[in-house]
């Protein structure tokens, strides 16, 4: 069965400097990757996904994701981080084949928190 | 223009009670969803459904059911409401085909049941 975890249930992170939000997934073929953010009171946003090619994904916003088949990551990155970066995010992951019935899995969420 | 819409955007009502949530999508797409949010944020799938047909149904009470009137329509109809129903649910849609498809997500309709 396919599933999906975010180690960290917040993330904190000073403004301008690096940020790291660490996912890990478990399929049992090849992953589809997803990365959503949510702001307060507001539905998903896609940022990006890893499908197949190159390991580095870059997305919406600045934010970029590095897949890493040996360690079965997918951590979601931005060289420098916004206050307005602040918001929940949460890593998806769905097995590259089978039918309709395949559904998108969701980590727990990790709410990244840009101080000033 | 809002991609994915849903009303209403709160909803409370007493234990009990039957309510619907609407959604609708003008983006297009073949495949509609309805996942939960709980308190603790944890999101999970409650039902897809592919050009009016039922894909998956996941361990949902069958309090809960959804109706697809056409592709770009996906409401969620609740009987007997319960304490525990108490949620943030969210319509999602994307396109067919493939299933590296990213999904299209509405405002959410948040749900209170005293």
């Amino acid at each position: 069965a396919q599933s999906v975890a975010q180690p960290e249930d917040q993330v904190n992170v000073a403004e301008g400097n690096p940020l790291t939000v660490k996912c890990t997934y478990s399929v049992s073929g090849n992953p589809y990757l997803f990365w959503y953010v949510q702001y307060p009171n507001r539905g998903l946003q896609f940022l990006l996904k890893y499908i197949t090619g190159d390991n580095l994904v870059k997305g919406s916003y600045g934010f970029e994701a590095e897949f890493n088949k040996s360690q079965t990551s997918f951590h979601l990155k931005k060289p420098s981080a916004l206050v307005s970066d602040s918001a929940l995010y949460f890593c998806a992951v769905r097995e590259a084949y089978g039918g309709a019935t395949n559904k998108l899995i969701f980590g727990t969420g990790t709410l990244l928190a840009v101080q000033p | 223009d809002t991609a994915v819409s849903q009303t209403p955007k709160y909803l409370v009502t007493q234990m009990g009670n039957d309510k619907s949530i609407k959604c609708e999508q003008n983006l297009g797409h073949d495949t509609m969803y309805w996942y939960k949010q709980d308190s603790k944020k944890f999101l999970k799938i409650m039902f897809s459904y592919n050009n009016k047909e039922l894909i998956i149904n996941e361990t949902v009470p069958n309090r809960f059911s959804p109706k697809s009137p056409d592709k770009a329509h996906l409401n969620l109809h609740i009987n007997s409401l319960e304490l525990g129903d108490s949620a943030v649910y969210f319509c999602a849609s994307s396109p067919v085909g493939t299933l590296n498809n990213e999904q299209f997500f509405g405002p959410g309709t948040r749900l209170t049941v005293l």
